[in-house]
């Protein structure tokens, strides 16, 4: 089994909608982290999360919110999406020096 | 500002070595990050340098010099399943925040 699950790993939706990327992890770590992923921009930070009560903004917080459930779960939410929001998402988690991702959301807004 | 520049593709032989280079201008400095990323994938870990000098892990090799905010990732005997993106990657916060700045990745390209 994955140490770290995303669902969906597909979602097309419109725009204005509201839409939910789970994360899930069982490797234990306390750190999690949300990135987009666009081609030529690299991977972007969007939120990090230290631990269930610790979470902080990365550099293109703006149109997204996180929720940190429990020490294994992490989710982005898009209150209401835009088209420049479709984009490759990648959760990871991390302990120590080493980022671990996992198998990525592939979203589009039409 | 932050800034970490790598070239945005290169073409290599099978067999042959290959040597992507990776330069930073970061506020911080928490150690230099080696991801490989196949098309579609998510990015894996390859190699991790905070000090000066080679890391070897078999047929990958990384070095860093902080004084020139200069790291390269060099691959051996490469194999056509070595084409890939690979992501120079650099933690910018001190202490053990695992903030990373990516550069945008060099797409290996290797030809029989």
């Amino acid at each position: 089994d994955a140490d770290v699950t995303q669902t969906p790993r597909n979602r097309i939706t419109k725009t204005g909608k509201r839409i939910m990327l789970e994360c899930s992890q069982t490797k234990g770590h306390d750190r999690m982290y949300w990135y987009r992923q666009d081609p030529g921009l690299g991977l972007r930070l969007i939120y990090y999360s230290f631990d269930v009560k610790d979470i902080n903004k990365g550099e293109i917080s703006d149109g997204y919110s996180v929720s940190r459930q429990a020490q294994a779960k992490f989710s982005l939410s898009l209150e209401s999406a835009i088209p420049n929001q479709t984009a490759l998402y990648f959760c990871a988690t991390s302990e120590g020096d080493t980022q671990y991702f996992g198998p990525g959301t592939r979203l589009t807004v039409l | 500002g932050q800034n970490i520049d790598q070239p945005t593709e290169m073409t290599a032989t099978e067999g042959a070595i290959v040597q992507i280079n990776c330069t930073y201008q970061t506020s911080g400095f928490n150690g230099l990050f080696w991801y490989q990323q196949h098309a579609g994938e998510a990015p894996t870990f390859l190699s991790y340098n905070v000090l000066d000098g080679l890391e070897e892990k078999g047929r990958f090799s990384s070095f860093l010099s902080r004084s020139k905010g200069y790291s390269y990732l060099l691959l051996k005997e490469l194999q056509m399943k070595d084409s890939a993106s690979y992501l120079c990657a650099v933690g910018s916060d001190g202490g053990a925040t695992n903030k990373l700045i990516f550069g945008t990745g060099t797409l290996l390209a290797v030809q029989p």
